[in-house]
């Protein structure tokens, strides 16, 4: 099955600073990527839908300016957490699809546990 | 605002039970379904899609679809203590094609030996 990767696993770091996720597709190429995330005991919530080489495109709520995002090819999407606080400690999660019918299957990274002190 | 909902349980069964999970949504236009795993920790897995009514059956999980009731169902077959985990139900978001997934708060399972 396809293969989709994150790094790092997990990060802690000071309130104030940038973390970036990378998410990868390691045997396909992913037309969209998704970027989740998860707070302890609830639901995945969508942040943000990637398309390689056009901006992402954010769902209400999510400050585009904090939640970086960046589509570079169509194996790689990266997530900043600008100036990151303990609020934004989560489980991020991206997947990805390699086709553009909505019946096609996201395939998800390991994601990426951000703990902010 | 297009909702999908679970039981958050937990549900309990006993080993080699039949375990039912079931989730309904709100948006009519939805086309795609879809059944997710997730282990404490770690990310979802797919288990199963579904896009038409009726059944769809792979091993020991059967998917069911009914969309005049707008519900879908996960049944899972002679079920095992490693089945224990989140079931995430996730419905496409929209009816275009971003692929936009839209998730349940998940059935937690606890299958026990």
């Amino acid at each position: 099955g396809a293969v989709v990767s994150q790094h790092p696993s997990w990060v802690i770091c000071k309130s104030g600073t940038s973390v970036k996720i990378e998410c990868r597709s390691l045997d396909f190429q992913a037309t969209t990527m998704f970027w989740y995330r998860q707070f302890p005991k609830q639901s995945l919530m969508l942040m943000a839908t990637s398309n390689e080489g056009s901006k992402a495109t954010y769902e209400q709520g999510v400050e585009k300016d904090k939640f970086l995002i960046n589509h570079a090819s169509l194996t790689l999407s990266t997530l900043t957490v600008t100036s990151a606080h303990p609020e934004d400690s989560s489980f991020y999660i991206c997947s990805a699809r390699s086709g553009t019918r909505s019946t096609d299957t996201q395939y998800f990274g390991p994601g990426t546990r951000l703990t902010v002190l | 605002q297009k909702e999908v909902e679970q039981n958050s349980g937990p549900l309990s069964v006993p080993e080699g039970a039949i375990a039912s999970l079931n989730c309904t949504y709100s948006d009519r236009v939805s086309q795609s379904f879809f059944w997710y795993r997730q282990y404490s920790g770690k990310s979802p897995e797919l288990i199963m899609s579904i896009y038409s009514n009726g059944d769809k059956e792979d091993g020991r999980f059967t998917a069911q679809l009914n969309k005049a009731s707008q519900y879908v169902s996960l049944l899972i077959r002679d079920s095992q203590p490693s089945d224990s985990a989140t079931y995430l139900c996730a419905v496409n978001g929209d009816s275009g094609n971003t692929g936009k997934l839209i998730f349940g708060q998940g059935t937690t399972l606890q299958v026990k030996p």
